[in-house]
C-alpha cells in the first residue's frame, strides 16, 4: 500500500511557540492531504483539506490563522501550530489516498504527539 | 445532523469471535471503512463496504446494509494483538469522510 511519513513523531514545547508538522507521501503524488486531530479516547476530528497550489479548506470551528497549511509540493504538506497552547496538546494525524487504491482508502502517517507545557 | 454510532468498549477472549456494531445517519452514501487504530499510533485501513452484504478478508468480515444504516465488523480466531480501537467511517455525498468514535476491544486470555 501507499506510504505517509510524519515528522516529528513526538514533540514537548512550551505555551507561546510555534511548532510544524511534516507530512510526506514517500511513493504517490497527493494532490489531496487531510490534517486530523485526536485527543484522548476521542474520534478523529478532521481540521482541514491540504490542496497542493491552492489555500487550504478548514473545517468549521479550526482557526485558520492558528493551524497555517502549506502544500507547496506533491509529496508535502506541513501544518504549523501558531502561538500553542496546552488545550493544543493532541495527536496530529495527516492522510492521503494516491486514488489508485481499489478503495479509495486513506493512508494515514504515523501521527504526531504534540504536548505544549 | 450526521452520526456515527458505534460501542465504546468491548471485552472478548482471545480465541472467540467478536461482532462491533456501527449504525450510521449521513448526507448520502459513498461507502463504509473499517479501521484499526492502536493505542498511539495511526489507523489503518481494514474494509471496505460500498455494496449490500459481506465481505471476507482472512478472520475478519465486514457486513453492511445501506437500507439499515449499520454494518459491523467480524473478527473471529482472535488473539491478543487485535487488542485495540476499531473506527467505523463513511463517506457522505461529498466524499468526505465521517467518523464514529472508535470501539475499544480489549482482548483477555
Amino acid at each position: 500500500g501507499a506510504v505517509v511519513s510524519q515528522h516529528p513523531s513526538r514533540v514537548i514545547c512550551k505555551s507561546g511557540t510555534s511548532v510544524k508538522i511534516e507530512c510526506r507521501s514517500l511513493d504517490f503524488q497527493a494532490t489531496t492531504m487531510f490534517w486530523y486531530r485526536q485527543f484522548p479516547k476521542q474520534s478523529l476530528m478532521l481540521m482541514a483539506t491540504s490542496n497542493e497550489g491552492s489555500k487550504a479548506t478548514y473545517e468549521q470551528g479550526v482557526e485558520k490563522d492558528k493551524f497555517l497549511i502549506n502544500h507547496a509540493s506533491l509529496t508535502l504538506s506541513t501544518l504549523t501550530v501558531t502561538s500553542a497552547h496546552p488545550e493544543d496538546s493532541s495527536f496530529y494525524i495527516c492522510s492521503s489516498s494516491p486514488g489508485t487504491s481499489d478503495y479509495n482508502e486513506q493512508f494515514f502517517g504515523p501521527g504526531t504527539r504534540l504536548t505544549v507545557l | 445532523g450526521q452520526n456515527i454510532d458505534q460501542p465504546t468498549e468491548m471485552t472478548a477472549t482471545e480465541g472467540a469471535i467478536v461482532q462491533i456494531n456501527c449504525t450510521y445517519q449521513t448526507s448520502g452514501f459513498n461507502g463504509l471503512f473499517w479501521y484499526q487504530q492502536h493505542a498511539g499510533e495511526a489507523p489503518t485501513f481494514l474494509s471496505y463496504n460500498v455494496l449490500d452484504g459481506l465481505e471476507e478478508k482472512g478472520r475478519f468480515s465486514s457486513f453492511l446494509s445501506r437500507s439499515k444504516g449499520y454494518s459491523y465488523l467480524l473478527l473471529k480466531e482472535l488473539q491478543m494483538k487485535d487488542s485495540a480501537s476499531y473506527l467505523c467511517a463513511v463517506m457522505d455525498s461529498n466524499y468526505q469522510l465521517i467518523w464514529g468514535a472508535g470501539t475499544k476491544l480489549i482482548i483477555k486470555p
